[in-house]
């Protein structure tokens, strides 16, 4: 049973315009919510999070919506630059827990 | 600082053998975590510990898979006898007394 869901496999935007990578998830307990980014070869490297107290935290040309309702959180990159050309990851967490669950990731294409 | 260091970085051995993957954590994290990345599967949590302990190896596949950590400053991951379908790239994390892990660069296994 999957509990964190990137149902987009592949995402491909022109530079300068915005990135929306989505996911979705099933279990109400989560709440801490992360973003992380990974180069070929490289492992992840964490972006940016939310607790579920808020439902935005932005940094820098990153920021991550957290709609509770719908289980639902999305990471916006503006603008979008070659550099960030990477697999992108969701994750989550429930109350305090050190474990996090991954979803399946989105590759996230940049073209010049 | 230097980040997580894993060995090897990449790993090919014939069925049956035993594989040793090493990982020393960020000095003065207190979590280490280990993870297997595949297409079908995606990352997977196998282990973790907490201050050498290990905490939740509900994710350990069998019991040809085993982990230890001896000390805060180095970790093994094992498997005996090898087979074909743990064909995978192995991620240690550790993280500090925050929600973020810190991920190393993997070691790619192959098994023939």
């Amino acid at each position: 049973d999957q509990q964190v869901k990137q149902n987009s496999p592949s995402l491909s935007v022109q530079e300068g315009r915005i990135s929306i990578l989505n996911c979705d998830y099933t279990n109400s307990m989560f709440d801490y919510f992360l973003w992380y980014k990974k180069y070929p070869a490289e492992g992840p490297t964490f972006l940016i999070s939310i607790s579920s107290i808020k439902d935005k935290n932005e940094d820098g040309r990153f920021t991550v919506f957290l709609n509770k309702s719908a289980k639902h959180l999305s990471l916006h990159i503006v603008p979008s630059q070659p550099g960030d050309s990477a697999v992108y990851f969701c994750a989550a967490s429930k109350g305090g827990s050190e474990k996090l669950v991954f979803g399946k990731g989105t590759k996230l294409t940049v073209n010049p | 600082d230097a980040g997580v260091i894993q060995s090897p970085r990449h790993e090919v051995t014939e069925m049956g053998q035993e594989v040793t993957l090493r990982c020393k954590p960020i000095s003065g994290h207190n979590s280490l975590f280990w993870y297997r990345q595949t297409m079908m599967r995606g990352l997977e949590l196998l282990i973790y510990f907490n201050n050498n302990v290990p905490i939740d190896d509900s994710g350990m596949p069998e019991d040809r898979f085993s982990a230890k950590m001896p000390n805060a400053s180095f970790s093994t991951l094992k498997i005996q006898p090898s087979e074909p379908r743990d064909s995978a790239v192995y991620f240690c994390a550790s993280k500090p007394d925050t929600y973020e892990q810190y991920f190393g660069p993997g070691t790619r296994l192959t098994v023939t």
